[in-house]
């Protein structure tokens, strides 16, 4: 059973904060994203890694950064947090097969900035 | 890259009745479409998938199907029970890796 776990379910920061949000997975896989979540906009792909050290921006990285410095562990960086920065953060990963890329997710962290 | 819309927002449907989520994607080298189910409170999780070489997969109650010359796809579901409440993503891959999801449906299935 694929486990991708993030380190918090509920954060609340303030306005200028550096933030950090941790995931991990136990399946060994290549590929881990972070997504957004907002009501109405969907998952928005943040950033994604497909390997140790290697970064690819996704479709909404400004004002984000990450770190992959282990296989397991993917971590999403907000260097001064803001307030258009409340929501819900989704990790995911996912393997390679072919041409099939199931994306597990983790339980998600609610971050809130005042 | 890749952009994808999808209609309804919201959905709702008598116990029983047929539900049907529809999405366009605009990158035609797109060539994998999976959906996504997340029930309130919990982490969306796959349902179902199908690839750009193929039109039509069925899973029992759920089925998907894809028309690449129109760039569309998708979500029927058969026979609706209240567990199918939840909110359903459609989602595409260009091959580099990411999906690109759509905007979500919240599917409401009066009993």
């Amino acid at each position: 059973d694929v486990k991708v776990t993030q380190s918090s379910r509920y954060l609340v920061k303030r306005t200028g904060e550096k933030v950090f949000l941790e995931c991990v997975q136990d399946m060994d896989h290549e590929n881990m994203f972070w997504y957004r979540q907002d009501p109405g906009l969907g998952l928005r792909l943040i950033y994604f890694s497909y390997d140790v050290k290697m970064k690819e921006k996704g479709d909404i990285p400004e004002g984000y950064s990450v770190s992959r410095e282990k296989k397991e562990r993917f971590s999403l960086i907000l260097e001064s947090a803001s307030t258009n920065q409340t929501s819900m953060y989704l990790c995911a990963s996912s393997f390679m097969a072919g041409q099939h890329i199931e994306a597990f997710f983790g339980q998600g962290t609610r971050l809130t900035v005042v | 890259g890749e952009n994808v819309e999808q209609h309804p927002s919201t959905l709702s449907v008598q116990e029983g009745d047929s539900a049907v989520i529809k999405c366009t994607y605009s990158d035609s080298a797109s060539n994998y479409f999976p959906w996504y189910k997340q029930e309130l409170g919990k982490r969306p999780q796959l349902i179902i998938d199908i690839r750009s070489n193929v039109g039509e997969k069925k899973d029992q109650r759920i089925a998907v199907t894809l028309n690449k010359t129109a760039k569309h796809f998708s979500l029927h579901i058969t026979e609706t029970q209240p567990e199918d409440s939840a909110v359903y993503f459609c989602a595409a891959d260009t091959g580099r890796r990411a999906l690109t999801f759509g905007s979500g449906t919240r599917l409401q299935v009066q009993p």
